[in-house]
């Protein structure tokens, strides 16, 4: 079965340096959810996507930006990366907007900022 | 607001012997539960969920039930193997969709 499609899967950058990690959900999945994984911690939310729209925000900082496509994959921009932004970032889908559907997470992409 | 504590690790335990993993939630309403599964180096996989008060779910001999009395989703099972070496999430979904999870349970499996 398809499954959530991320890349890069790893990514290297500089201190203050600009990244795009880019989120392919699984097919007629229209729901779109971005997590954060720091080193030995637990995945905390950043922000969610239903149908294009923004549909909720958490902890995600003013130097990230996230949009939905028309054709439901998902980018999530990082500009001035600091060394704390180093961690691996989930995307996960969902077929449907609702409180008992299942989340599928993607492999992740590892970001090291140097 | 929501929270999820986990019973920390690391946990360590012989081929075969049993498992729990405790799990009890903080919400308002009525969330879904999840446990969540995540090996060395690679990325969450969903191991069960349930989403209404006393739904057991179960998934390659895990087991947990939803349990709002005592708000809590325990993971078991009746006999660990090896290759079930890795870290635990509990997870809760709420209102808002989000995911909310635990901070995670180290299990190591030794033969």
């Amino acid at each position: 079965a398809a499954g959530v499609i991320q890349s890069p899967r790893h990514l290297i950058k500089e201190k203050r340096e600009t990244a795009t990690l880019k989120c392919y959900p699984i097919p007629r999945h229209d729901t779109v959810y971005w997590y954060q994984q720091g080193p030995g911690q637990d995945p905390q939310f950043l922000i969610s996507f239903y149908e294009k729209m923004q549909s909720d925000k958490g902890s995600i900082p003013d130097r990230f930006s996230a949009q939905q496509f028309s054709d439901y994959h998902s980018e999530l921009n990082m500009s001035s990366l600091e060394l704390g932004d180093s961690a691996l970032y989930f995307c996960a889908s969902s077929p449907q907007f609702g409180r008992g559907e299942t989340q599928y997470f993607g492999p992740g992409t590892r970001l090291l900022v140097l | 607001g929501n929270s999820v504590t986990q019973m920390e690790g690391p946990v360590t335990l012989s081929e075969e012997a049993f498992l729990t993993i405790n799990c009890t939630y903080t919400a308002t309403g009525y969330p879904s539960l999840f446990w969540y599964v995540q090996y060395p180096g690679e990325g969450l996989q969903l191991l069960l969920k349930a989403t209404k008060a006393d739904d057991k779910g179960s998934n390659k001999g895990f087991e947990a039930t939803y349990r709002k009395e005592t708000t809590s989703f325990h993971l078991e099972k009746g006999s660990v193997q090896v290759s079930d070496s890795a870290v635990y999430f509990c997870a809760l979904r709420g209102s808002n969709y989000k995911l909310t999870f635990g901070k995670g349970t180290l299990l190591t499996v030794n033969p």
